[in-house]
């Protein structure tokens, strides 16, 4: 079993759409987890953190369910520019230090 | 600006041949990370650095080899002994005392190409 799997897409929406992905992790140590966009041929940049409490960054609303080791990202209102991969990614603790453990990412197109 | 560098951004390397990518920060970050990517699949670590003059292997580690001499150098080494090496190679740094991961910062990565 992949430590973070994720729905490859693609998901083809409409403008104006609301889109949700979703992630589970294997490893229940895992302490930290994010949320990473990645542009064509570009590198990741970080989009949001998750807490368990849920959190929200304008239109995107991250959510942690750590009984389900289960992640998920809410988009509303979506843009043509919200087009990209979004990548989800657990922190496993290692020696005092932190490793990124990404998932193979869900490709989002959004059409007029 | 703090950043991080990778240079080339696109290579082209002949089969049987050993070729360095550089990766340099500015950050003043203790922990180095060498990932790949192949389409359609999620990054991978071959190698990381939490300190100077340490490393260790990530998932996928055969075929490559690193050094870690200064603090601000990550060199990641592709050698002959890699059998797939053509791919995205992204170089990324933070600071292990950032408990949420903020301070994982990529370079903009390199594209090799075995010809």
């Amino acid at each position: 079993r992949k430590e973070v799997e994720q729905d490859p897409g693609p998901f083809n929406v409409p403008e104006g759409a609301t889109v949700a992905f979703n992630c589970t992790y294997s490893n229940s140590a895992s302490q930290s987890f994010f949320w990473y966009r990645q542009d064509c041929r570009k590198e990741p940049k970080l989009l949001m953190s998750v807490y368990s409490s849920g959190n929200e960054d304008g239109r995107f609303t991250a959510q942690l369910n750590r009984a389900s080791q289960y992640i998920s990202l809410l988009i509303r209102d979506s843009k043509l520019s919200d087009s990209a991969t979004y990548l989800c990614v657990v922190n496993n603790p290692t020696g005092g230090g932190n490793k990124l453990t990404f998932g193979t990412g869900t490709q989002l197109k959004v059409e007029l | 600006d703090g950043g991080i560098t990778q240079s080339p951004k696109y290579l082209f390397r002949k089969e049987g041949q050993n070729v360095t990518l550089s990766c340099e920060q500015n950050l003043n970050h203790d922990a180095m990370y060498w990932y790949r990517q192949d389409p359609g699949q999620g990054l991978r670590l071959i190698y990381y650095s939490q300190i100077v003059n340490d490393f260790q292997k990530g998932d996928i580690a055969e075929g490559y080899s690193v050094s870690r001499e200064k603090k601000e150098s990550f060199p990641l080494t592709v050698t002959s002994a890699q059998k797939n090496p053509t791919a995205f190679y992204l170089c990324a740094s933070s600071n292990p005392r950032a408990v949420n991961g903020y301070g994982y910062t990529f370079g903009s990565g390199t594209r090799l190409t075995v010809v």
